[in-house]
């Protein structure tokens, strides 16, 4: 079963700190999501991205949050300078094709900021 | 604009019992629903869909759930709990085929021995 890769599992750092999340997307998918989840809360979308740019960002994705897809398998989500409120889990996910509305995600990255 | 409604952060059942776990939903559009299924330091695993037609679906691992357009919800449905199906359950709603999932705010179920 193909599934999605995320590392690290669990990530603690400095307040002010880059962090960068890293993704390995299903090998044919050709969509790409972040959402986070913080502690008690629900799932909320970040960012989607298709064709090397970002489709659609919620207002939560600022401009703190970047994405890419540098060598056409990782795909990345960048925290330049972390605040206490992005202590969250972040799931990666990935779909084949638009219309197939069927995400597969990733098993998650805990970020903990200090 | 979509949203959903769980209702219960929290269901804890005994074995054998049924499971009912509640989602309703709004969706200006004809709306595709979902249940999500995480177990514990795992992602979320698709349980079931609705999109079109039936709208009683059935999932994976006993579990269904019944798309009620009247009363907008999704109710996620299994006979009998097993221990294994101790998890937290997301119901999420995206516009038609397109468009990012919008997730409620997850029930925990404990199922009890």
């Amino acid at each position: 079963e193909p599934e999605v890769t995320q590392t690290p599992s669990h990530q603690v750092t400095q307040m002010g700190q880059e962090v960068i999340l890293r993704c390995v997307p299903i090998s044919n998918h050709l969509y790409f999501y972040w959402y986070r989840q913080i502690l008690g809360q629900k799932v909320e979308f970040l960012v989607s991205f298709y064709n090397n740019e970002i489709s659609e960002k919620s207002e939560i994705f600022d401009d703190q949050f970047s994405v890419e897809r540098p060598d056409g398998s990782n795909f990345t989500l960048k925290i330049r300078s972390t605040k206490l409120e992005d202590s969250a889990m972040y799931f990666c996910a990935s779909i084949q094709w638009a219309g197939a509305n069927v995400l597969t995600f990733g098993a998650g990255s805990r970020l903990t900021v200090l | 604009a979509q949203s959903v409604t769980q209702l219960g952060s929290h269901v804890s059942v005994s074995e054998g019992a049924l499971v009912l776990l509640r989602c309703n939903y709004s969706s200006s559009v004809p709306p595709y629903l979902f249940w999500y299924v995480q177990y514990p330091n795992q992602g979320l695993q698709l349980l079931l869909k609705y999109t079109t037609g039936a709208t009683l679906v059935k999932g994976i691992n006993g579990f269904e759930a019944e798309f009620k357009k009247s009363e907008t919800s999704f109710h996620l449905t299994k006979p009998s709990a097993h221990m294994s199906d101790a998890a937290e359950y997301f119901c999420a709603v995206t516009p038609g085929s397109q468009g990012n999932l919008i997730f409620g705010k997850g029930t925990k179920l404990s199922v009890k021995p």
